[in-house]
């Protein structure tokens, strides 16, 4: 079955420090990935998108994320963490063919906290 | 060049009462998803629509959820009798094309009293 897992529920990280937020996908056909973010209240705005190409992905403020085919992997990252960075992420993968219809896969979301 | 609109942004209903939810995509976005959003959990896609055609409603609910996207207006996703665990959190998205980016809207969230 398809799937999407987000291993951590909840992160907290302080004002400055790296950040990597995990997302694991089971898909049987050619995947293309997303990341979105949600502050409370609020809809989703996309962070970054892998379709297909350099397996490297830059996103706007400052995140980027590594598509690895082998560990079925698309791990979110940020070099340096602000406060307004607190909010829930969302791992998404939508796939073309394997009877997809162009809809997506989201996880459960990350909420990230951040200590000043 | 605006997002995506749904409307209203907040909706309260008794249960038994119809619930119609609306949004207008992005312009020049032909293709309409909707998701519901559980508490603590992630979205769910319901159904993918183009103009006057649904592609896929296979996370649909069988009875009393039903989708249209006319030729000529917005998106309806309408939910008839509705029922305490219809309470969620309803996002449309839009997108040019299949397979593609999805854009989302700031969402309606139900309440069923």
């Amino acid at each position: 079955a398809q799937s999407v897992t987000q291993p951590d529920i909840h992160i907290t990280v302080s004002e400055g420090a790296s950040l990597e937020l995990r997302c694991n996908y089971s898909y049987g056909a050619t995947p293309y990935l997303f990341w979105y973010v949600q502050s409370p209240g609020q809809g989703l705005q996309l962070l970054l998108k892998y379709f297909s190409g350099d397996t490297l992905v830059q996103g706007i403020k400052g995140f980027e994320a590594e598509f690895k085919r082998s560990q079925s992997s698309f791990n979110l990252r940020k070099p340096s963490v602000h406060w307004s960075d607190a909010a829930e992420y969302f791992c998404a993968v939508g796939a073309v063919g394997g009877g997809s219809q162009g809809n997506l896969i989201f996880g459960k979301g990350t909420k990230l906290s951040v200590k000043p | 060049n605006a997002g995506v609109m749904q409307n209203p942004r907040h909706l309260v209903r008794r249960r038994g009462q119809e619930a119609r939810l609306r949004c207008s995509p992005m312009k020049g976005h032909s293709h309409v998803y909707w998701y519901r959003q559980l508490p603590e959990e992630g979205l769910k896609f319901m159904v993918y629509l183009q103009k006057e055609n649904i592609i896929d409603e296979s996370g649909m609910p069988k009875e009393r959820f039903s989708a249209e996207f006319p030729k000529e207006g917005p998106s309806i996703l309408r939910i008839q009798q509705v029922v305490r665990g219809d309470s969620a959190a309803y996002f449309c998205a839009s997108s040019p094309g299949p397979y593609n980016e999805q854009f989302f809207g700031p969402g309606t969230r139900l309440t069923v009293l």
